[in-house]
């Protein structure tokens, strides 16, 4: 199993600033996903973030504005860049194994005003 | 975390047939929901039900829910090769932070 943890756990931002958001894997993992998850919502997956390479990145979601590091196997980053209100949402990043399983981290929950 | 258990843990039918499976929850929900994830892929949304709301469809899935019984089924019709994922359902708890709460997963496997 992995432990994954994140931080900040929540933030209060102002609009047009940007957020970096950390995430660490206690042990190797194969994949990391970053998710956002509206209040009461079903995640979306945002973008897979590569190990030394460019984020793959799902529809609706651009580099310019979600982008993503992943400098080793163990840790993540995902900025939300020149935010608006429509940016506060909870952000998840997860680990996975070769055999899919997946663990999730406790997630940043933002609000922007 | 897991609360919400799943059954089969893995399913190999013939293209063509009908694919249900199951997932069971132990405490009250807002929502439950069922996600795909294929081979190195993301989890991605299939389709969220309510508490209040009995039944969903949405395509070649319909989902049920039974919050007497706490369970909650997914059938997909006439199945496809591209079907072949895990799948995993996952709850809203009343009263929580918004995290959600995965099951264990089922492994699809759909043969030519």
């Amino acid at each position: 199993s992995a432990v994954i943890s994140q931080k900040p756990s929540r933030d209060i931002c102002q609009r047009g600033t940007s957020l970096t958001i950390q995430c660490q894997v206690d042990s190797q993992v194969t994949m990391m996903f970053w998710y956002r998850q509206q209040p009461g919502q079903s995640l979306t997956l945002i973008a897979t973030a590569n190990q030394g390479s460019e984020a793959t990145y799902e529809s609706g979601f651009v580099i310019d504005k979600f982008p993503i590091s992943r400098p080793n196997l163990t840790f993540s980053t995902l900025t939300v860049s020149n935010m608006s209100p429509e940016d506060s949402s909870i952000y998840l990043c997860s680990g996975g194994l070769r055999n899919n399983e997946q663990f999730f981290g406790p997630g940043t929950r933002l609000t922007v005003l | 975390s897991q609360q919400g258990e799943e059954d089969p843990q893995a399913l190999s039918i013939q293209e063509g047939e009908n694919a249900t499976m199951n997932c069971s929850y132990k405490t009250s929900i807002n929502n439950l929901q069922w996600y795909r994830q294929n081979s190195g892929r993301g989890l991605v949304h299939l389709i969220l039900i309510r508490s209040n709301e009995r039944e969903k469809h949405s395509g070649r899935l319909r989902v049920t829910l039974d919050t007497s019984k706490k369970s909650s089924s997914l059938l997909i019709t006439a199945s496809r090769a591209a079907d072949t994922a895990s799948y995993f359902c996952a709850t809203d708890e009343w009263d929580s932070n918004y995290q959600l709460i995965w099951g264990a997963g089922t492994k699809l496997i759909i043969k030519p």
